[in-house]
């Protein structure tokens, strides 16, 4: 079955600090691994998407097809990354996003 | 460009009563798709469609119904409103199902079944 996987509700860190978000995933075939953010009052959007191995913002994310993963990470977070993250997989014809039940990043000052 | 738009932002609704959700994109994408987020849970997908006239059931159809005419397009239907169906709405589209393409969102209807 394809599935999605973030273990943690809510990451509280300190400005500064580093910052990894988990996720995990099943799935047969070759997925497509997204992450996407919602910030405050705002709508669902592109973070970045593991085919660009881009980084956007000062976050990253490796494709692990071995341990199945796809977490996102930033060295420094930034109070403006508090927002609701979103770990999304791609698979089948259809195009629809498999997605995790999401992680709130609350970055304190 | 509007990208993709939705009405209406917020609504209530009796048990039995009917409404539809409107969902209108601007960037001639051909695949559309209606979510829907339960709290604390990630987007399930409701409906979806790969052109106008084109439309297929996602992991939780039941109680909804969609229709594609346009490619701009595609509302959903509640015809029966039961408080299961208390949840926030996400319309979706993007050009093409892979490639590494971005699905751009709408901004939500949030929907209260009493």
């Amino acid at each position: 079955a394809q599935r999605v996987t973030q273990p943690e509700k809510l990451l509280s860190v300190f400005k500064g600090a580093p910052v990894e978000l988990k996720c995990n995933y099943s799935y047969s075939g070759s997925p497509e691994l997204f992450w996407y953010v919602q910030y405050s009052r705002q709508r669902l959007q592109l973070l970045l998407r593991h085919i660009s191995r881009e980084s956007i913002k000062g976050f990253t994310a490796d494709l692990n097809k071995g341990e199945t993963s796809f977490h996102l990470k930033k060295p420094f977070a930034q109070e403006e990354d508090s927002a609701m993250y979103y770990c999304a997989l791609r698979g089948g014809s259809q195009g629809n996003l498999i997605f995790g039940k999401g992680t709130k990043l609350s970055v304190k000052p | 460009n509007a990208g993709v738009t939705q009405t209406p932002k917020f609504r209530i609704l009796k048990i039995g009563q009917s409404m539809t959700l409107q969902c209108t994109q601007d960037m001639n994408h051909n695949y559309m798709y209606w979510y829907r987020q339960d709290p604390g849970m990630g987007l399930k997908l409701i409906y979806y469609s790969v052109g106008a006239g084109i439309t297929d059931k996602g992991e939780v159809p039941n109680g909804y119904n969609v229709s594609r005419s346009t490619t701009e397009d595609f509302p959903l239907r509640l015809e029966l409103a039961a408080p299961s169906q208390t949840s926030v709405y996400f319309c979706a589209s993007t050009l093409t199902s892979g490639g590494g393409n971005e699905q751009f969102f709408g901004p939500g209807t949030r929907l209260t079944v009493l």
